[in-house]
């Protein structure tokens, strides 16, 4: 059974860069038609997706966080990265790591695929505050 | 960017009850829509994709209907259990959540 976890300060002063781990359990990260996420979720506010990194190291960024985000692949393929540099009161979330995957929908005869975020870590808390 | 706009931003309703909440896209996703509960303190949880499959395990109470713009996410039968906020998400173009819709028991 694959699992998330998590992990990193829980504490960052403003203008530092937020830096988060993910471990993966239970499956490989570069076998299969997944990709990587990282989301997050602001007090009071909705699920807003930062980024994702494909086995291959390829990455998306939100446009509205790219210019301040980095994610990338660890070399033991069991763990990936955030890093949000220049941080404010605004990058106060609960931040979580997802995995992507292309699920079947069988329609009309045929199989479609469709993205999804099918496994999610329980979250860390991270707090920008001097 | 699409926008994701969910509707209503709260509702409240009895055990057994019968509920449905709305999701709508700013332009076509075809059937690219997914839903999601999330409970406090725990990881989100994927109830339905590709507008209307149910992901495995999720209860068959659970139900997902539309495509293009409009979408509907209903429980049949309302439990205790299913407590939490519910958001869509589109994965048509760089994946957007909608603000999501927050379920109380009454």
């Amino acid at each position: 059974q694959v699992q998330l976890q998590e992990s990193g300060p829980g504490l960052v002063k403003p203008s530092q860069t937020l830096s988060l781990t993910c471990t993966v359990s239970g499956a490989s990260m570069s076998g299969g038609p997944y990709y990587w996420n990282w989301i997050r979720l602001p007090a009071g506010k909705g699920l807003e997706w930062i980024g994702r990194i494909y086995p291959n190291g390829s990455t998306n960024y939100n446009p509205s966080l790219k210019s301040r985000v980095t994610i990338s692949l660890d070399t033991s393929e069991i763990q990936f990265s955030l890093k949000v540099s220049s941080v404010t009161a605004a990058d106060t979330a609960v931040y979580f790591c997802a995995r992507g995957s292309s699920l079947s929908s069988y329609s009309g005869g045929w199989y479609y695929y469709y993205y999804a975020m099918d496994v999610w870590g329980q979250g860390t808390t991270v707090t920008v505050s001097s | 960017d699409i926008q994701m706009t969910q509707s209503p931003s709260s509702l409240s309703a009895s055990v057994g009850d019968s509920v449905t909440m709305t999701c709508r896209a700013s332009q076509s996703i075809s059937r690219h829509l997914n839903w999601y509960q999330h409970k406090i303190g725990k990881a989100p949880k994927l109830l339905i994709y590709a507008a209307s499959s149910l992901q495995t395990g999720v209860p068959s109470r659970f139900s997902g209907g539309g495509s293009g713009t409009d979408f509907t996410l209903t429980i049949n039968s309302l439990q205790p259990e299913d407590v939490g906020t519910y958001y869509c998400q589109q994965t048509y173009s760089s994946p957007d959540f909608g603000l999501g819709t927050k379920v109380e028991i009454k």
